[in-house]
C-alpha cells in the first residue's frame, strides 16, 4: 500500500502561467516532506522540502503548501518555464529516521 | 563537488553472473542509500549505510549484497540475478541519516538476461 500518492500522472502547462503540483499521504507520522524533480537519464534532484512544524515554505519560483489536516501537500511553481519539464517525485520520511517514502511522480510538460 | 558518480550507466548481465555497481561522492557526506526505480515506479530504498556500517536492509534478497569499503564509496555486488531484477538502481548520499536532504546519482540501468 503506497504511503505518499501523486494522482496526477502527467500536467500540462503554457509558459509563464502557474504549475501546481499535489501530492498525499497517509501516513501521519511523516514529518518531513519533499519534492524532488527528475529529468529523463539522470538522477532525483532536490527541489524543496518542508518540516510538518510550517505550511508553506518558499524558494525562489517554488513553493511547498503542507495542509497537514488534509494530509495534502502541494507544490506550485511560478512562473513556469519549458526548463521546468521533468518528472517531480513527492517524498516524505518520518522523524531522523531517514527512509524516504516516494510518490510515484508526475510528469509536469511546460509548453512554450 | 556536489556529484554522485555511478558507474557503470548501464549494464548487461546473465543470470549467472557476478557483478557490481559502484557509486561515490566526495561531499564528506556520512549516510550513504541505495534505491531501486523500475519503470514508472518510484524508487524504493534497499540499503542505508551510516558512517560506513549497514543502518537500513529493506529485507532485500541475499542476491544483493552493499559494500561500503570507506566513506566515499558504495559498492552493491550482484549475484544470481533474475530478470524482475532488472531495474534503474539510484545511489544517494546525504550529510548524515538525520539529514532530509539527499543528493542521487544518475542511476545504472542494469538488465538481466
Amino acid at each position: 500500500d503506497q504511503q505518499v500518492k501523486q494522482n496526477s500522472p502527467s500536467l500540462s502547462v503554457q509558459e509563464g502561467r502557474i504549475s501546481i503540483l499535489n501530492c498525499d499521504y497517509t501516513n501521519s507520522m511523516f514529518d518531513y516532506f519533499l519534492w524532488y524533480k527528475k529529468y529523463p537519464a539522470e538522477g532525483p534532484t532536490f527541489l524543496i522540502s518542508i518540516s510538518s512544524i510550517k505550511d508553506k515554505n518558499e524558494d525562489g519560483r517554488f513553493t511547498v503548501f503542507l495542509n497537514k489536516s488534509a494530509k495534502h501537500l502541494s507544490l506550485h511553481i511560478v512562473p513556469s518555464q519549458p526548463g521546468d519539464s521533468a518528472v517531480y517525485f513527492c517524498a516524505a520520511s518520518v522523524g531522523n529516521f531517514n527512509k524516504f517514502y516516494f510518490g510515484s511522480g508526475t510528469k509536469l510538460n511546460v509548453k512554450p | 563537488d556536489t556529484e554522485v558518480t555511478q558507474t557503470p550507466k548501464h549494464l548487461v548481465m546473465g543470470m549467472t553472473n557476478k557483478k557490481s555497481l559502484k557509486c561515490e561522492q566526495h561531499m564528506g557526506h556520512r549516510a550513504m542509500y541505495w534505491y531501486k526505480q523500475k519503470a514508472k515506479k518510484p524508487p524504493e530504498l534497499m540499503f542505508v549505510y551510516s558512517y560506513e556500517k549497514l543502518s537500513i536492509n529493506e529485507s532485500v534478497p541475499s542476491r544483493f549484497s552493499p559494500e561500503c569499503p570507506n566513506s566515499s564509496l558504495l559498492n552493491l555486488h550482484l549475484h544470481a540475478l533474475q530478470p524482475e531484477d532488472s531495474a534503474l538502481y539510484l545511489c544517494a548520499s546525504s550529510q548524515d541519516m538525520g539529514d532530509t536532504e539527499a543528493f542521487f546519482g544518475q542511476g545504472t540501468r542494469l538488465t538481466v538476461v
